[in-house]
């Protein structure tokens, strides 16, 4: 199985909501990753995780809190977003061991939309 | 923070053309990675070059790297109508941080 799920594929949610995004992968990797990427734009790179610890957060504004709750699953909790936020959030998994010689594996993404 | 950028930023050719991207890069790196974005979807990786490497041969693409110049080029040869898609450069640094796309390539290609 080389893939990587991720749900829900869309969301629309006020700036007083909380929600939750959530990416599954079975593959045995160990590192994951949360991307933002705007249209028409590459994706930027937001967290990190290796071995279920957070190793990179790319001063991402506390309203996104991320969660590793074991080595298949990442989340993305939200609270309080802003309109600006709106955009594709991909999830990724590569191999712990070595994992910058190795490819990532990128979910389908979930399009948010700030109202 | 943004590593590479393309050019061109779009291209339009025709199915059994080849077409060719490039993709330039800031710091020294580790590994350069291509990926594949169709409309809106996730990315599809397709090829890997290390930094000791020059040139490296998938199917029907071929990447070249040229880190004296901070360079790298994908070539895909007799495209398809289905290799219309972005194509992201990706960067590894040297830590093995974090890996940093380029702005992309738009790639049409009509029947």
């Amino acid at each position: 199985d080389t893939e990587v799920t991720q749900t829900p594929k869309h969301l629309v949610m006020g700036m007083t909501n909380k929600k939750s995004l959530k990416c599954e992968q079975h593959m045995g990797h160990r590192a994951m990753y949360w991307y933002k990427q705007k249209a028409k734009k590459p994706p930027e790179l937001m967290f990190v995780y290796s071995y279920e610890k957070l190793s990179i957060n790319e001063s991402v504004p506390s309203r996104f809190s991320p969660e590793c709750p074991n080595s298949s699953l990442l989340n993305l909790h939200l609270h309080a977003l802003q309109p600006e936020d709106s955009a594709l959030y991909l999830c990724a998994s590569s191999q712990g061991r070595g994992q910058g010689l190795r490819e990532q594996y990128f979910g389908p993404g979930t399009r948010l939309t700030v109202t | 923070s943004q590593q590479g950028e393309e050019d061109p930023q779009a291209l339009s050719i025709q199915e059994g053309e080849n077409a060719t991207m490039n993709c330039s890069y800031k710091t020294s790196i580790n590994n350069l990675q291509w990926y594949r974005q169709n409309s809106g979807r996730g990315l599809v990786h397709l090829i890997l070059i290390r930094s000791n490497e020059r040139e490296k041969h998938s199917g029907r693409l071929r990447v070249t790297l040229d880190t004296s110049k901070k360079s790298s080029s994908l070539l895909i040869t007799a495209s398809r109508a289905a290799d219309t898609a972005s194509y992201f450069c990706a960067t590894m640094n040297t830590g093995f941080q974090k890996l940093v796309f380029g702005t992309g390539t738009r790639l049409l290609v009509s029947p």
